[in-house]
């Protein structure tokens, strides 16, 4: 069956520190992965997609993730975290099957 | 261009009452999605429509139907609602089914069952 993991609940960096969001999945083949953003009171907006070739995507607002088949990964990063980067995060499967979210709290 | 618009946009119900989420996507998507987002849960899939006249169970559909009524709009209905279906739901829509492609969604609608 699929599923998605989203290990940490709740992240706190300070802004202009490096971001690493992880996501794991369980998958029969290689899927479809992507990441989405949720401001507060919002929908969800997508960061970025994968779905075959170059395993490093780019996304928007400068997130890049990296699709390891090996760690059956998908984890976010992002260089420098801007304050306005503070919103949960969702992981997600096949586009369908979401991780439960992690919320990024930014530190002045 | 609006998107993917849902109706209401807040509503409280008693339990025993019925009522349905209204939702509309104006980008000719084939797809359509309900989600309900319930905090540490995630985004939990109820029901979508990979295409006009077509409709499927997601991972938590008892207690709610669903009515594709054109290309254009995907109704959610709850007919007698209780405390567990408080929630926030979501309504998408893609160009693509199956879950591969990008997902547009609405603002949410909040449900409060008391």
């Amino acid at each position: 069956a699929q599923s998605v993991t989203q290990p940490d609940i709740h992240i706190t960096v300070s802004e202009g520190a490096s971001l690493e969001l992880r996501c794991n999945y369980s998958y029969g083949a290689t899927p479809y992965l992507f990441w989405y953003v949720q401001s507060p009171g919002q929908g969800l907006q997508l960061l970025l997609k994968y779905f075959s070739g170059d395993t490093l995507v780019q996304g928007i607002k400068g997130f890049e993730a990296e699709f390891k088949r090996s760690q059956s990964s998908f984890n976010l990063r992002k260089p420098s975290v801007h304050w306005s980067d503070a919103a949960e995060y969702f992981c997600a499967v096949g586009g369908m099957r979401f991780g439960a979210g992690t919320r990024l709290t930014v530190k002045p | 261009n609006a998107g993917v618009t849902q109706t209401p946009k807040f509503q409280v119900l008693k339990t025993g009452q019925s009522m349905t989420l209204q939702c509309a996507q104006d980008m000719n998507h084939n797809s359509m999605y309900w989600y309900r987002q319930d905090p540490g849960m995630g985004l939990r899939l109820i029901y979508y429509s990979a295409s006009e006249g077509t409709t499927d169970k997601g991972e938590v559909p008892n207690g709610y139907n669903v009515s594709r009524l054109n290309k254009r709009e995907f109704s959610l209905r709850l007919e007698s609602a209780a405390p567990s279906q408080t929630s926030v739901y979501f309504c998408a829509s893609s160009a693509r089914s199956q879950g591969t492609g990008e997902l547009f969604f609405g603002e949410g609608s909040r449900l409060t069952v008391l």
